[in-house]
């Protein structure tokens, strides 16, 4: 069964360093997700992603965070400046053209210390 | 107010129980989800719906569009079935609004 492929399982950053979480979406797919979950707390929204722009974005989603599909298969989130708040799990996830497939990623633990 | 509302929070059950999840929502929706997440952190997709029952092996979902209420069951609980369960609606956008989730244990 096709998956989404998140790297790296775990990261630990120190604060004010720039991290970049890396995922492969379904090859088909069309629509990019990122979501986060701070321990303890539900998954929330940062941003979609379609036609090679942002689509929507949430409150969450400030400057010193960014996207980008560099080729045609990698789907990153960029956190330049990272904060002791930014310590969650990341799930990135995609969508088909029918909004039938939404699939996730494992996660990644980004841990700021 | 949450937009999506669940329960019960914690809920543990006696293997071969049956087991119902209820999910509230507040908002107009094109599609609500149900999601299954282990210990080690990972979601898995386990029903979409925007009308009616799903059935797959012995979990069932329905939804209630009028009512804007979903339900998850689960029949012959089995160990292996303890995860965090968790309701999530796309409304508008294709975004998912998350509920806070119920974190089930069938015990042997």
């Amino acid at each position: 069964e096709p998956e989404v492929t998140q790297t790296p399982s775990h990261q630990v950053t120190q604060m004010g360093q720039e991290v970049i979480l890396r995922c492969v979406p379904i090859s088909n797919h069309l629509y990019f997700y990122w979501y986060r979950q701070i321990l303890g707390q539900k998954v929330e929204f940062l941003v979609s992603f379609y036609n090679n722009e942002i689509s929507e974005k949430s409150e969450i989603f400030d400057d010193q965070f960014s996207v980008e599909r560099p080729d045609g298969s990698n789907f990153t989130l960029k956190i330049r400046s990272t904060k002791l708040e930014d310590s969650a799990m990341y799930f990135c996830a995609s969508n088909d053209r029918d909004h039938y497939g939404y699939t996730f990623g494992s996660g990644t633990r980004l841990t700021v210390v | 107010k949450n937009e999506v509302e669940q329960s019960p929070q914690n809920l543990t059950a006696q293997e071969g129980e049956f087991i119902t999840i209820n999910c509230s929502y507040s908002v107009g929706i094109s599609a609500l989800h149900w999601l299954q997440q282990h210990p080690g952190g990972g979601i898995v997709s386990l029903f979409m719906l925007s009308s009616g029952k799903k059935k797959h092996g012995r979990l069932i979902a329905t939804i209630n569009i009028q009512e804007k209420h979903s339900s998850l069951h689960i029949t012959a609980s089995h160990p292996r079935d303890s995860a965090v369960y968790i309701c999530a609606v796309r409304s508008g956008t294709d975004k998912l609004i998350f509920g806070t989730g119920t974190r089930l244990q069938v015990f042997p």
